[in-house]
């Protein structure tokens, strides 16, 4: 069955720091997409990232970076320079293929608590 | 705002008690999930619709869960004699048939239930 592991339960670092969180995924899948999700406290879930399974190109986007392997089936995500807004609980997610209806439903690591403290 | 809407945003109950969620996904989107979310853990898939046929049942969904979607549209998704273990955040997503190689599941601010 798909799991994502997120072994970090939570991470906390001073203002500044970069921090990395971690995502170690497995699937059956040959095709899949990976997924970071950002939970602030008002608990709405903020899509961060999408990555197909066939491009491994890592991602850069302002102060966010993505690490996809697929030898290690690893998709890390770095915070360069953190701020305290970063602050939040961040989700890793797998596509998993349904059986009926050609769509997908989003398999959730347990999700990684960021506090960044000023 | 056009985004994934939920009601209420926050449901307390007594054990036992019956409650309703609604949510109204975005315009034109024909595909539907619900996930509920317990307290430090990721979200888990609930169910699926595609326009009005429940497609999909997770084992998670016991006999005391129902979900609906009557015309395509909103969904409602009722607990019967609900208990402790059902307080949770439960999520609400849409996402539009292909298309697209991906069909991006947008989420909604949830149903925060808590069961006394």
């Amino acid at each position: 069955a798909q799991k994502v592991t997120q072994a970090q339960t939570e991470i906390s670092v001073v203002e500044k720091e970069d921090v990395t969180l971690d995502c170690v995924y497995e699937t059956r899948d040959t095709t899949y997409y990976l997924f970071w999700y950002k939970q602030p406290p008002s608990g709405e879930l903020v899509f961060l990232i999408r990555r197909n399974s066939f491009d491994e190109q890592n991602e850069i986007s302002g102060r966010y970076s993505w690490n996809f392997q697929k030898s290690t089936s690893s998709f890390n995500f770095t915070i360069t320079a953190s701020q305290v807004v970063d602050s939040a609980v961040y989700f890793c997610a797998l596509s998993e293929t349904l059986t009926q209806g050609g769509s997908e439903k989003l398999v959730f690591g347990k999700g990684t608590k960021l506090t960044v403290n000023p | 705002d056009t985004g994934v809407s939920q009601d209420p945003r926050h449901k307390i109950t007594k054990r036992g008690q019956n409650v309703t969620f609604r949510c109204d996904p975005i315009s034109e989107h024909n595909r539907l999930y619900w996930y509920r979310q317990t307290l430090g853990q990721g979200p888990e898939f609930l169910t699926y619709f595609q326009n009005e046929a429940q497609l999909e049942k997770s084992r998670l969904l016991s006999d005391r869960f129902s979900a609906e979607r009557p015309k395509g549209s909103f969904s409602t998704l009722e607990i019967q004699r609900t208990e402790q273990g059902d307080s949770a955040m439960y999520l609400c997503a849409s996402s539009i048939v292909p298309g697209q190689a991906y069909n991006e599941q947008f989420f909604g601010p949830g149903t925060r239930l808590t069961v006394l």
